[in-house]
């Protein structure tokens, strides 16, 4: 499978417990984005890298929020003290400038985060 | 921040109907215009985007047309199918080289036999 692949699809927590997510991108992409989705909602932006660099982050990204892109290739979204409004989906996005001039995104399939 | 206002929240068309959904964006944007496919408990798959220099696009039973002066877009859905089924995703990317993206909130289309 050559898409974007994340890890854990599903993770439960108890409120105040640290967790952490995974994320690899098309292994020729080198961009790559996180995003959150609440129930009925669209995706919200996170943050986002440029192989390795951190380049912008939201203003939803509090500090409990952390992401790594150590290597240029996988990322780690880490929640410390999660709260139950950290319950959503989070998506992992990557990107490569195409032939057609743009960054057009490539969602994984998610991790659904649930706060008890 | 860019805005993004899509409509209509939800959609029921019969198979064999033309399904449209709209989206209106405020500030101007410049790379390219995506609209997404989700099933549900899946992520958001790139169904079909469309240049700012191009007026229309059509990918088999899906097209978009644009309209620059009016910043609006919208996406087509010819023939529907049972199978089409899903939460459609306007996107607008914001200006400059980051090319995040602002989603719209959503069409949730069921299409009936």
């Amino acid at each position: 499978d050559t898409g974007v692949s994340q890890n854990p699809r599903h993770k439960i927590t108890k409120r105040g417990q640290n967790v952490t997510f995974r994320c690899d991108p098309i292994s020729e992409h080198n961009r790559l984005y996180w995003y959150r989705q609440t129930l009925g909602q669209g995706p919200e932006f996170l943050t986002y890298f440029q192989n390795e660099a951190q380049l912008e982050k939201s203003r939803l990204l509090s500090d409990r929020f952390s992401a790594e892109r150590p290597k240029g290739s996988f990322s780690t979204l880490e929640i410390q003290r999660t709260e139950q409004g950290d319950s959503a989906m989070y998506l992992c996005a990557s990107s490569q400038l195409g032939t057609s001039g743009n960054h057009e995104q490539f969602f994984g399939p998610g991790t659904r985060l649930t706060v008890l | 921040q860019q805005q993004v206002k899509q409509s209509p929240q939800s959609l029921i068309v019969q198979k064999g109907g033309i399904s449209i959904i709209n989206c209106a964006y405020e500030n101007t944007a410049f790379d390219y215009f995506p609209w997404y496919q989700q099933f549900p408990g899946k992520g958001p798959a790139l169904l079909i985007a469309i240049r700012p220099d191009v007026s229309e696009k059509k990918e088999g039973r899906f097209t978009i047309s644009f309209n620059k002066s009016a910043k609006q877009f919208s996406l087509h859905i010819m023939d529907s199918q049972p199978g089409d089924s899903a939460t459609y995703f306007c996107a607008v990317p914001n200006t400059g080289t980051a090319s995040k993206l602002t989603f719209g909130t959503g069409t949730r289309l069921q299409v009936t036999l």
